[in-house]
């Protein structure tokens, strides 16, 4: 596609569901990641993938959190048992190789957990 | 481990007068540092990078940053503010320590800029 495209780009679910947020890269970029921002805050890393694999998910912050991707291309965020602390934007980003080249970020997705 | 300081959370500035925003890293290589610009309800956009070519970088809409490994820094300036660059920006350092890639961001200055 012509950018990063992410779904749904807005969520509203209760405490304890599980939710899955999708993120499809910009076709041929190997590299892709995902970022937390709450509100009036910065960016928070949360894992990064090179293909399929993950060689960092340092930034996860509970193993409610997972991740995949498959095909080298679309990813899956998924947070089980959604607390009120994970409403936050979720962005995704893709780049064309690891290193120095632009990471294009989707639009995000809105997640509020009421 | 890689990190990135951005010395100012809010930055006001008059139409027409130059804008600084300051941005300092930590990086145990030879790091590659981008710039981010978010407006109000819409995607991040790259403004520039620098990745060991030329220290000084230009970017779009005017914006240019000087990378100075001595003062291990990379601020953003612009000589004259327009009422559009009115947004957060965002200051990200990117190494391959440890193998990786993560794109590490500074916490976002928020620019207001005032007739």
């Amino acid at each position: 596609g012509a950018g990063v495209s992410q779904s749904p780009s807005n969520k509203v679910t209760e405490k304890g569901k599980d939710v899955e947020l999708r993120c499809d890269p910009i076709s041929g970029h190997t590299a892709l990641y995902w970022y937390r921002q709450r509100l009036g805050q910065g960016l928070e890393f949360l894992i990064y993938f090179q293909g399929n694999s993950a060689p960092d998910k340092s930034g996860l912050p509970s193993d409610r959190f997972s991740a995949e991707r498959t095909g080298g291309s679309v990813s899956t965020l998924t947070i089980q048992r959604t607390q009120q602390e994970d409403s936050a934007v979720y962005l995704c980003a893709s780049s064309l190789r690891e290193g120095e080249s632009e990471a294009f970020f989707g639009q995000g997705t809105r997640l509020t957990v009421v | 481990a890689q990190s990135v300081t951005q010395l100012d959370s809010h930055v006001s500035v008059s139409e027409g007068t130059p804008v600084l925003l300051r941005c300092n890293y930590s990086s145990s290589y030879s790091p590659s540092l981008f710039w981010y610009v978010q407006h109000p309800n819409k995607g991040l956009q790259l403004l520039l990078k620098y990745t060991s070519a030329a220290t000084l970088v230009k970017g779009i809409n005017g914006f240019e940053a000087e990378f100075k490994k001595s003062e291990t820094s990379f601020h953003l300036t612009k000589p004259s503010a327009h009422m559009s660059d009115a947004a957060e920006y965002f200051c990200v350092v990117s190494d391959r320590a440890g193998g990786g890639n993560k794109l590490t961001f500074g916490t976002g200055t928020q620019l207001k800029v005032e007739l």
